[in-house]
This record gives C-alpha cells, structure tokens and sequence, in this order.
C-alpha cells in the first residue's frame, strides 16, 4: 500500500545550520508530494508541496523536489532559526486529493 | 478568519463509554477529514466527508466508529465503547473542493481523547 518514510528525530542542529529531513516514499500511481509543520501547541500547517514529478516546493526558505528515480522529497533549508524548531511531517496524496498519508514526523530542535 | 474548530480539547474517559468529538470546519469548506495521530505517530486518515455523505470511510477501524455531518457543515465523530487504544488526538481538517490540485486542508487543533 501507499507509504511514507521520514528520518526518525529528533534532529537538533545550531541556528544558522544547514538542515535536511529526509522522505522516501511508496506509491502506485503519480502522487503529490506535501510537507506539513506543527509547531509546538498549534495545528498542522501546510509547508509547502509538489504535485509532478521534478517539481520544486519552496515556503518560508524550506525547499523540497520531487524525485520520482529516488521516490524521495527530501526537505532542506539553508539556514535554520529557533523558530523554524517544530515537528516536520511528510505526506502523499493521490489523485483526488481526498485523504493523506503521513510519515511518523521528525521534531527539529534548534538552538540559539 | 476563523479556523477549524475542535471541542473539547481534551476529553478523559473510562473504558467502556461513549464519546462525542465535534469539529467546526472553515465556513463554506465543503469537505471535511478526520485523522487520529497516536504518540510519536504521524496522523492516519478515518473517514472524509464531501458534502452531508461520507465519501470514503475505508480509514474507520472498527464498528465503534461512526461519524456525521448532517447539515454539510459541522461533523461528529463517535465513538461507542471505548478502549484504551483509542486514546489519541483525534484531528479534523476541511477543504474547500476536493479532487482540484489546489485541494489545501486545513487542520484544527485536536482533541486529545485519553480512555482510561
């Protein structure tokens, strides 16, 4: 079935570091691809997504491409901030976008 | 404006009774999710709603789960006979047409259910 794998944290890193969050995924098909961030006591919030294959996400200074070769959408950012420390998740959708799959989420802590 | 609405935040239970989960979605989102996430998990799909109908249910775990949404608006989601592995936070999203690309759902901010 449909899945997404996403490196295990927590991840912790000094601001101004060099961050990636690793996602593989399982799909049949041609899904869309989707970050999504939960800082601490709110929400799920849409970070950022790629719906085609080679196709480049990009929000706040976090980017992600879509490889389909490699069934990776790898997140990375140049230069991390104590607020950028949440927990990340990967998700896929597929064709009508009706429900998603998580990955199990990777929490960044990030230190001043 | 507002946001996805979920009450109560929390709700602490005993094994074997009833519960009731509501979820106000953003006004004129006609589709609405829900998801559970158990600790240290990402969130899992139960069941999303397009209108008053349950569009796909195929997430819902067993019979004690059941959910409505008989206005096209605000949903419930059941639970009947409570064990300890329902415990959870129980998350509500609703978008506003299903099936485009550009198909953003937003997310509440749970209701931590605890069965004890």
């Amino acid at each position: 079935g449909d899945s997404v794998t996403q490196m295990e944290g927590p991840v912790t890193l000094s601001e101004e570091a060099f961050l990636t969050i690793n996602c593989t995924y399982t799909a049949t098909g041609y899904p869309s691809l989707f970050w999504y961030v939960q800082y601490p006591g709110e929400g799920l919030q849409l970070l950022l997504k790629a719906t085609k294959a080679d196709d480049k996400g990009s929000n706040k200074g976090f980017e992600a491409t879509y490889r389909k070769e490699t069934t990776s959408f790898h997140l990375e950012k140049g230069s991390v901030q104590v607020s950028d420390s949440a927990v990340y998740f990967c998700a896929l959708n597929k064709g009508n976008f009706n429900k998603f799959y998580f990955g199990s989420g990777t929490k960044l802590n990030v230190k001043p | 404006g507002a946001g996805v609405s979920q009450t109560p935040s929390n709700k602490v239970t005993e094994k074997g009774k009833y519960v009731e989960l509501r979820c106000d979605p953003i006004s004129g989102h006609t589709a609405l999710y829900w998801y559970r996430q158990s600790l240290g998990q990402g969130p899992e799909f139960l069941i999303y709603f397009q209108g008053t109908g349950a569009a796909d249910d195929s997430g819902l775990p067993n019979d004690r789960f059941f959910a409505v949404r008989p206005e096209g608006s605000v949903s419930t989601l059941k639970i009947q006979r409570t064990e300890r592995g329902d415990s959870a936070v129980y998350l509500c999203a609703s978008s506003f047409l299903a099936g485009a690309s550009y198909n953003e759902q937003f997310f509440g901010p749970g209701t931590r259910l605890t069965v004890l």
